[in-house]
């Protein structure tokens, strides 16, 4: 079956302790990203990567960070989280070209206390 | 700032009635468009991608309108199970990121 694949599903955490949610995707896609959704702000690009080795900042880039190191894996890494950072994440991986959409993972709930 | 917006509603609505909703982009220059639905705490999933010359799968119809720079969805015999929060998406050639602005969200809910 297509699909991304994040973990862990839930997760609670203290500040300052470093954490790592992993994703992976079996469609082969080029692009991934990560998304942040809270309430009342909707969906915010963290990164994204266009291929292996690539990745750039989305709109809400800090105290985040990523790498691409295989097409299918792009884990998001908080060196040190804090309660701002208590969200749900999700991945997402797409071809590319203007007629794809994204396909998201399951979604990490994020709790930093 | 690229900007594209929905009504957050929430609309209710009771079942077996058409239901439309708008989405509004600043981005003349933009290429793509999609609506996605999520189900509450669920991710995002893509429901259709919308053609210039507008679209229909089944109940659902996506029309663009780039004159007035806007997109709908029309949702014909609305079913309970079509509660949820429906995501316009648009893309564009270039900018930050990659190209995808997601709106915030228009919120349906269908009633017995």
């Amino acid at each position: 079956e297509a699909q991304v694949t994040q973990n862990p599903r839930y997760l609670i955490t203290v500040t300052g302790k470093k954490l790592t949610v992993t994703c992976s995707q079996n469609m082969n896609h080029e692009y991934m990203s990560w998304y942040r959704q809270d309430p009342g702000l909707g969906l915010r690009q963290i990164y994204y990567s266009m291929n292996v080795e690539v990745t750039d900042k989305g709109d809400v880039p800090e105290g985040y960070k990523v790498s691409r190191k295989e097409k299918r894996n792009f884990p998001l890494i908080l060196e040190s989280p804090s309660p701002n950072q208590t969200s749900l994440y999700f991945c997402a991986s797409r071809d590319p070209g203007v007629s794809y959409g994204y396909t998201f993972g399951s979604g990490t709930r994020l709790t930093v206390v | 700032r690229k900007e594209v917006e929905q009504d957050p509603g929430p609309f209710n609505v009771p079942e077996g009635a058409t239901v439309a909703f708008n989405c509004t982009y600043s981005n003349s220059a933009s290429q793509s468009f999609f609506w996605y639905r999520q189900d509450c705490r669920k991710e995002p999933k893509l429901l259709m991608s919308v053609y210039s010359s507008g679209n229909e799968d089944g109940r659902f119809t996506a029309q663009l309108n780039r004159a007035s720079q806007y997109i709908s969805l029309l949702i014909r015999d609305s079913k309970l199970s079509d509660s949820a929060t429906y995501l316009c998406v648009v893309k564009d050639s270039g900018g930050g990121a990659d190209g995808l602005t997601f709106g915030k969200g228009t919120h349906l809910i269908i009633q017995p």
